[in-house]
């Protein structure tokens, strides 16, 4: 059965405090893996799109890996706008509907 | 990527009535899609909307129960039928060009179900 793990469920952390959250996913033919931020009371925001192992792709103080199981979303110097929760989602080669993670809660302290 | 929105942006409803909830984008795009978030939960998908016939919908969600309409390539709505509690959530509509393509999500429309 295709499904997608996030973990920690929330981390707390300084500003300026780096750490990594994870996505973990089983799936039959990963077609692509997408890395959404959700503000409270708002539409999740895209992110990233990662298709192969290996692949990375940077923006501002956020950057994403992708191995063959896993995902890693690495928070460089995180500030308090930083805070969110964070959705990680799978695509297979077979279907469209994309698989969602729980989401980690992010909150940066000031 | 294109501007969505989404009306209204939160309503206050009475057990057994219904809402219909509108997605607008401001350009053309090939799908949309209806989403739940539950409180503290992640997204389920409801339906794909197809323009000019009949949504698709998953497993567990119903057309008598949620509606949908799709009459171009910019709009859409879904209606929560007879409404109960257990329909409190928030509601999204997202596009993309293809199936294949990253989701761009709307702001989402809260229903509380008196």
């Amino acid at each position: 059965e295709d499904q997608v793990t996030q973990s920690p469920e929330a981390l707390r952390l300084q500003e300026g405090e780096s750490s990594s959250l994870n996505c973990s996913y089983t799936v039959s033919g990963l077609r692509g893996l997408f890395w959404y931020r959700q503000d409270p009371g708002k539409g999740p925001e895209f992110l990233f799109t990662l298709y192969s192992a290996g692949e990375e792709k940077e923006k501002e103080r956020l950057k994403a890996t992708l191995t063959k199981k896993e995902s890693f979303l690495h928070i460089t110097a995180p500030k308090p706008e930083d805070s969110a929760t964070y959705l990680c989602a799978v695509q297979a080669n077979s279907n469209y509907q994309l698989i969602w993670g729980a989401g980690t809660k992010l909150i940066i302290k000031p | 990527s294109a501007v969505i929105s989404q009306k209204p942006s939160r309503d206050i409803c009475q057990r057994g009535t219904s809402l219909t909830i509108q997605c607008q984008v401001d350009s053309q795009v090939t799908m949309m899609f209806w989403y739940r978030q539950q409180p503290g939960q992640s997204l389920t998908l409801i339906a794909t909307a197809n323009q000019g016939s009949e949504a698709t919908y998953e497993s567990g969600f119903v057309i008598d129960k949620f509606p949908i309409s799709r009459p171009n390539l910019t709009f859409s709505t879904l209606t929560v039928s007879n409404m109960s509690p257990e329909d409190s959530s928030i509601y999204l509509c997202s596009v993309a060009q293809t199936g294949m393509d990253e989701q761009f999500f709307g702001p989402g429309t809260r229903l509380t179900v008196l």
